[in-house]
């Protein structure tokens, strides 16, 4: 089966860092993705990691650690319009991209 | 804009009714996939296409069918509709999820079951 956890809201000062994490239980693993969406909107591509470490992207990081099913999406120099969900997804053997429930991000000024 | 184009953007149907969701990938794209969004629930799988075939198959309801056309463009349809199926449709294509693009979402279709 498919199992994606991810907290289900967070908090940050604008300004600060933030690091979100997402584990995964999935029958093959072939990359992790990372999406924004804002309230309403479609989903936009933040990262894709397939393989171990840190990929660096501004002012986002993403990290996977394969062996432990864990990756998480770090966020630095917080703004407001960083409010907003932040979905973790696991693509498997046969191409089927599972999503997790999101987690809805908070900004305060 | 992500070049993915999905029609209607709402819909308001009766429970019981049949509905027809359209969606064209970005120019070049293969695959398409479909989700459905309740309020609680997350982005959840339901059906990927590649190239006109069928690929793989998440939860869908037997209530709902869908197709990719050799054009590429894809229809989501949902029949005997419930209260529950109120949610919103996104599609989203790839050029090549085996060599690990990325998808594209379009913008969705809103539906409302009454």
């Amino acid at each position: 089966g498919q199992n994606i956890d991810q907290p289900t809201e967070m908090t940050a000062t604008e300004g600060a860092i933030v690091q979100i994490n997402c584990t995964y239980q999935t029958s093959g693993f072939n990359g992790l993705f990372w999406y924004q969406q804002h309230a309403g909107e479609a989903p936009t591509f933040l990262s894709y990691n397939v393989l171990d470490g840190l990929e660096e992207k501004g002012r986002f990081s993403s990290f996977l650690s394969r062996s432990k099913g864990y990756s998480y999406l770090l966020l630095k120099e917080l703004q407001m319009k960083d409010s907003a969900s932040y979905l973790c997804a696991v693509r498997d053997f046969s191409d089927k991209i599972i999503f997790g429930k999101g987690t809805r991000l908070h900004i305060l000024p | 804009d992500s070049g993915v184009t999905q029609t209607p953007k709402h819909l308001i149907t009766a429970t019981g009714q049949r509905v027809t969701l359209r969606c064209s990938p970005r120019s070049g794209d293969l695959s398409v996939y479909w989700y459905q969004q309740s309020l609680d629930q997350g982005l959840q799988f339901l059906i990927q296409y590649y190239n006109g075939e069928e690929r793989a198959k998440g939860n869908i309801l037997e209530r709902f069918s869908a197709q990719q056309f050799p054009d590429l463009h894809s229809e989501l349809n949902l029949s005997s509709l419930e209260l529950g199926d109120s949610a919103l449709y996104f599609c989203a294509s790839s050029a090549d999820p085996g060599a690990g693009e990325k998808l594209f979402f379009g913008s969705g279709t809103q539906l409302s079951v009454l």
